[in-house]
């Protein structure tokens, strides 16, 4: 199984910080990963795929690069609707694992 | 637009079984793969299982392998997993999720969440 991890577990920011969440692969993944926000007691919404195609309706301050193991979630100025949880995914096989979360609060 | 709505959650003892449910409309659903994701209650998210377009191949995670079995019937558009031997380690909000990619085009990310049904298993 691929195993995804995700750092840090938890980061406090304030409203027009630039956050960066990182997410490894045990193994290459070549660029199938996914990116999801969730919100307490909603399902995840996606935000990027292909590790750096935005989904259509997802606002521009959010990015994601990276290929094979290393990948990167970037919000370029975070705001007040942007505090939740964010999961990365890997689909490189159908046997799916996500990242264990990281939760962006105050 | 996308709908994906689960059904069939509720409290169980540990030992039995459940069967849930997911109806889907707004898409094509018999050219696309459906996931089960999990969810235990203040935790992160596990896959369960997936089930190809066609039905044809399903894939189980370890933690549920030989317990449960996903279905789905194409022309019902739905999509179910029966969960036997239930275990207190299976409580969790269950969501179904399809993925963005269109047959047998590979695995692909999951772009429709469902709004999940909260199985609790218990004694």
């Amino acid at each position: 199984d691929i195993q995804m991890t995700q750092s840090p577990s938890t980061l406090s920011a304030s409203v027009g910080d630039r956050v960066t969440i990182t997410c490894r692969a045990s193994q290459s993944i070549s660029s199938w990963l996914a990116w999801y926000q969730q919100k307490p007691g909603k399902a995840p919404k996606l935000l990027i795929y292909k590790a750096s195609s935005l989904e259509s309706g997802v606002p521009s301050r959010f990015s994601g690069s990276g290929s094979g193991t290393e990948f990167t979630l970037t919000i370029s100025s975070l705001q007040p609707d942007d505090f939740a949880t964010y999961y990365c995914q890997q689909y490189d096989t159908y046997e799916v694992t996500f990242g264990p979360g990281t939760k962006v609060d105050i | 637009q996308v709908q994906l709505v689960e059904s069939g959650g509720g409290v169980v003892q540990p030992g039995r079984s459940l069967r849930l449910s997911c109806a889907a409309s707004g898409f094509t659903f018999s050219s696309y793969g459906i996931h089960w994701v999990r969810q235990a209650p203040g935790k992160g998210l596990e896959w369960v299982a997936f089930i190809s377009y066609d039905g044809r191949n399903k894939y189980y995670a370890d933690s549920v392998k030989g317990r449960f079995t996903i279905s789905r019937d194409n022309p019902k558009n739905s999509l179910y997993l029966q969960m036997n031997s239930l275990r207190v380690e299976d409580t969790a909000v269950y969501y179904c999720a399809k993925i963005g990619v269109y047959g047998a085009a590979g695995p692909g990310e999951i772009d429709y969440w469902g709004q999940g049904t909260l199985v609790t298993v218990s004694s």
